[in-house]
């Protein structure tokens, strides 16, 4: 079936405006994770999502980051007045932890790749 | 909390070569550990898992042992192939925490020569 699919794959903006990021989660899977990709760095975690619920945001880097999920499906990423530090790829990925993949594998999408000019 | 060191790269060899891509790991509780790979203009795919201590995981040719006693889940792979050049990412998610997000190391970037 179809993967993960995340929207616009790339972006560039000017600082100070705003953008959002989306995500399309393989349809079926209760958890959305949104992660982040600095240039020559590690994939830093943002964001979880179960169901509609974000139990742990505890990777927002600042309350200029948000995010959204609706009908158990897509998920939208918001920055606000954006930053040139807020420039990296930015992942999607779902799971389904109680289906058939128990160890929670987690499928990522291609990424949107964000620059803030 | 959960952490993951991973060696640092570029690591460059020459086509059959072995390779080993060491990770080690800190972590409560007792977390599944992972092993991504991105190849050059493509998303992130699971290479290979295990979820307990012993378990090996292996796919492609690639294997990677879960040791307990030693924290690691070093990556391994007999002849490497042109075809392998890519970033390998060492992951853990510890299933205690409820969220079961991604601990990531920092990623080790490949090249195979022909």
């Amino acid at each position: 079936g179809a993967g993960v699919s995340q929207s616009p794959s790339n972006k560039v903006t000017e600082k100070g405006k705003d953008v959002e990021l989306r995500c399309d989660p393989i349809s079926g899977h209760t958890a959305l994770y949104w992660y982040r990709q600095r240039l020559g760095q590690g994939l830093e975690f943002l964001i979880y999502f179960q169901g509609n619920s974000a139990p742990d945001k505890s990777g927002l880097p600042s309350d200029r980051f948000s995010a959204e999920r609706t009908g158990e499906s897509v998920s939208t990423l918001t920055i606000q007045r954006t930053q040139q530090e807020d420039s990296a790829v930015y992942l999607c990925a779902s799971s389904s932890p109680t289906g058939e993949h128990p160890y929670n594998e987690q499928f990522f999408g291609p990424g949107t790749r964000l620059t803030v000019l | 909390g959960n952490s993951v060191t991973q060696m640092e790269g570029p690591v460059t060899l020459s086509e059959e070569a072995f390779l080993t891509i060491n990770c080690t790991y800190t972590a409560t509780g007792y977390p599944s550990l992972f092993w991504y790979v991105q190849y050059p203009g493509e998303g992130l795919q699971l290479l290979l898992k295990a979820t307990k201590a012993d378990d090996k995981g292996s796919n492609k040719g690639f294997e990677a042992t879960y040791r307990k006693e030693t924290t690691s889940f070093h990556l391994e792979k007999g002849s490497v192939q042109v075809s392998d050049s890519a970033v390998y990412f060492c992951a853990l998610s510890d299933p205690t925490s409820g969220t079961y997000k991604y601990i990531f190391g920092t990623g080790t970037r490949l090249k195979v020569l022909a």
